[in-house]
């Protein structure tokens, strides 16, 4: 069955940094391409970032470009977001996603993850 | 960036009836449409891709249609648990946005 687990998450103080993982499983995870989704408190959902099956392309949100950094290690399945600079605003669930199919540009989401919380807040 | 709004923000019905939710781009994007689903503590869950292809496991009375700036979701009737949010996105370009949801009500 295919998995994806969201750690990392918590509380961190205005302009601290937090890296969040996602550990995948019951799929060939090196074919695919992966993203995070977050959804504040109460409201929508917001993409966050994109990185295609080899990690060569990475795709930012306005709002956390130059903040985020999205990577992945094949060799272990997991997924990396390294967030800094955090603010207020990016107190939200980060979930993980799979795209649909590999092979090419197909950015909708399968499988999600559970997410995990992120609190912004002194 | 392409901004895509959902009308009704909250749509009420009752269980049977047709529920028909709209999702409008500010530019085309092509057939690039998806939906989902989301309950109350749950991640999303894929319903619709590429505007009309329904997702694997994806009951049928769950169908899209649509495309260029103007797309519809319709549930041919509603049953209990289908009464939560849906959002739809477009994969057209990038950034990749969603819609701000469309809440469906027991009326």
């Amino acid at each position: 069955e295919v998995h994806l687990v969201e750690s990392g998450g918590g509380l961190v103080q205005p302009g601290g940094s937090l890296r969040l993982s996602c550990a995948a499983s019951g799929f060939t995870f090196n074919i695919y391409a992966m993203t995070w989704v977050r959804q504040a408190p109460g409201k929508g959902l917001e993409w966050v970032s994109g990185i295609s099956e080899s990690g060569g392309r990475i795709y930012y949100a306005d709002s956390v470009k130059g903040r985020f950094t999205f990577s992945r290690d094949n060799s272990k399945n997991t997924l990396y977001l390294q967030m800094n600079s955090l603010t207020a605003e990016d107190t939200a669930v980060y979930y993980c996603a799979k795209v649909g199919e590999n092979n090419g540009d197909y950015w909708y989401f399968d499988v999600w993850g559970r997410g995990t919380l992120v609190t912004v807040s002194s | 960036e392409i901004v895509l709004t959902q009308s009704p923000a909250t749509l009420s019905l009752s269980p049977g009836e047709r529920a028909t939710l709209s999702c409008r781009a500010s530019q085309s994007v092509s057939s690039y449409l998806v939906w989902y689903q989301q309950k109350p503590g749950q991640a999303p869950r894929l319903l619709i891709y590429d505007a009309f292809k329904r997702a694997s496991g994806i009951p049928a009375r769950f169908s899209g249609s649509g495309s260029g700036t103007d797309f519809t979701l319709t549930i041919s009737s509603l049953e209990p648990e289908d009464f939560v949010v849906y959002y739809c996105q477009q994969r057209s370009n990038w950034p990749l946005t969603f819609g701000g949801g469309t809440k469906v009500e027991i009326k």
